[in-house]
């Protein structure tokens, strides 16, 4: 257990639809960092957040969006659903941003787009 | 930016066998570098790392050695396992921790 929580585990949904994915980080950790896992693609990074603030932005669609909570829980918004977002959407979270620190990973939210 | 090229997949190997994953990537400065394993249905994990040139990273019978003078971080294992059977990603990080993840070798050990 990485003491990273995402929910929902999975969820399936139609194309044009609105979801909301959750993450908690690890306790102490102020950095939340989105990853999206697709069959062709591999792991590609979203969206980095620390203390509440964006930091970094990766292949991350306009569609989709990103906050992280005074708690330091983030959530994944993505609107206007299309098949091809189907995809696991993992969270992780570091300790501070020097480098060199481990990212810890969530179990990852399923995402099904039908 | 950064980036990692990491040796494609699948990988199919027989119990005991020697492994190799290759991975080289391009850095501006000096990243650290990273392998993760994802077993079947999981997210990610760390399974070893490395700060600094010459370093070795160990894990579970897993190594990996820094080298800058070829920007590589091969990931090797001696004796494969079947409980091994994971997709493994290599990455280099930036000063702000960003991680750059390579696509992935999927690795499969048969009995």
């Amino acid at each position: 257990d990485s003491g990273v929580t995402q929910t929902p585990k999975h969820l399936i949904t139609a194309t044009g639809q609105r979801v909301t994915l959750r993450c908690s980080p690890r306790s102490g950790d102020l950095s939340v960092y989105w990853y999206q896992q697709s069959l062709d693609q591999g792991l590609q990074f979203l969206i980095h957040y620390y203390n509440g603030e964006e930091r970094a932005k990766g292949n991350i669609l306009e569609r989709f969006s990103a906050q992280q909570f005074p708690d330091l829980h983030s959530e994944l918004n993505l609107s206007s659903l299309e098949l091809g977002d189907s995809a696991l959407y993992f969270c992780a979270s570091s300790m501070p941003t020097s480098g060199g620190n481990e990212q810890f990973f969530g179990p990852g939210t399923r995402l099904t787009v039908l | 930016g950064d980036s990692v090229t990491q040796m494609e997949g699948p990988v199919t190997l027989s119990e005991e066998a020697f492994l190799t994953i290759n991975c080289t990537y391009t850095a501006t400065g000096y990243p650290s570098l990273f392998w993760y394993v994802q077993y079947p249905g999981e997210g990610l994990q760390l399974l070893l790392k490395a700060t600094k040139a010459d370093d070795k990273g160990s894990n579970k019978g897993f190594e990996a050695t820094y080298r800058k003078e070829t920007t590589s971080f091969h990931l090797e294992k001696g004796s494969v396992q079947v409980s091994d059977s994971a997709v493994y990603f290599c990455a280099p990080t930036d000063t702000g921790n960003q991680f750059y993840f390579g696509t992935g070798t999927s690795l499969t050990v048969i009995p």
